[in-house]
């Protein structure tokens, strides 16, 4: 079946843009979760939707960063003013109610130039 | 000091060898431990995972967990060049399940 799908695959923009990353999860997974790798580390926790809720926003940096699950499935990060120090891989994962599988998608690879 | 430590190599080693991943974490509420691997470019790919300590076997892979150590490994037997990745380790503990990692060891396997 189909995986964790993330568009685009790249993004470059300028410094202060705005800018959307999308993720649409495996069907019929309810729990989805947001990550940010920097190059050389491991994926960082951003935030965590149970359905359409956020129930873990805890790891998003700043208040520049901001996202959405409004019908409980595909799930839009959204990135504002963005900074040099913003540029990343940002991941998707989503999991079945047993949460502990995670299945992560390609990435996005943003890049604030 | 960051709640997951992991040696980021790199590790070289010839086809056929057994490797030996480790990393050791300091949240004491981590109950789950996880091990992905990650081809260049690619998003990561859970190999698998363990509930608090033990091991765990699957085909040539072993996952251990000692949390009296709070130390976690993971073995690969018989080495062959497309195990040639990035090895993320893992922790989770609470409800959400969010996963806090290492920064990963990058592994060649050479044929």
């Amino acid at each position: 079946g189909a995986g964790v799908s993330q568009t685009p695959s790249n993004k470059v923009t300028e410094k202060g843009k705005y800018v959307e990353l999308r993720c649409d999860p495996i069907s019929g997974h309810t729990a989805l979760y947001w990550y940010r790798q920097s190059l050389g580390q491991g994926p960082e926790f951003l935030i965590y939707f149970q359905g359409t809720g956020a129930a873990d926003d805890s790891g998003l940096p700043n208040d520049r960063f901001f996202a959405v699950r409004p019908e409980g499935s595909v799930s839009t990060l959204k990135i504002q003013r963005t900074e040099r120090g913003d540029s990343a891989v940002y991941l998707c994962a989503s999991s079945s109610g047993q949460h502990l599988e995670q299945y992560f998608g390609p990435g996005t690879r943003l890049t604030v130039t | 000091q960051k709640e997951v430590e992991q040696d980021p190599g790199p590790l070289s080693v010839p086809e056929g060898a057994i490797v030996s991943l480790n990393c050791t974490y300091s949240n004491s509420a981590f109950q789950y431990f996880m091990w992905y691997r990650q081809y260049s470019r690619k998003g990561p790919e859970l190999l698998m995972y363990t509930y608090s300590s033990g091991n765990k076997e699957d085909g040539r892979f072993t996952a251990q967990v000692d949390k009296s150590s709070k130390y976690i490994s993971l073995f690969i037997r018989d080495s062959q060049p497309s195990d040639s990745a990035t090895y993320l380790c893992a922790g989770s503990g609470g409800s959400n399940y969010k996963l806090t990692f290492g920064k990963g060891t990058l592994l060649t396997v050479n044929p």
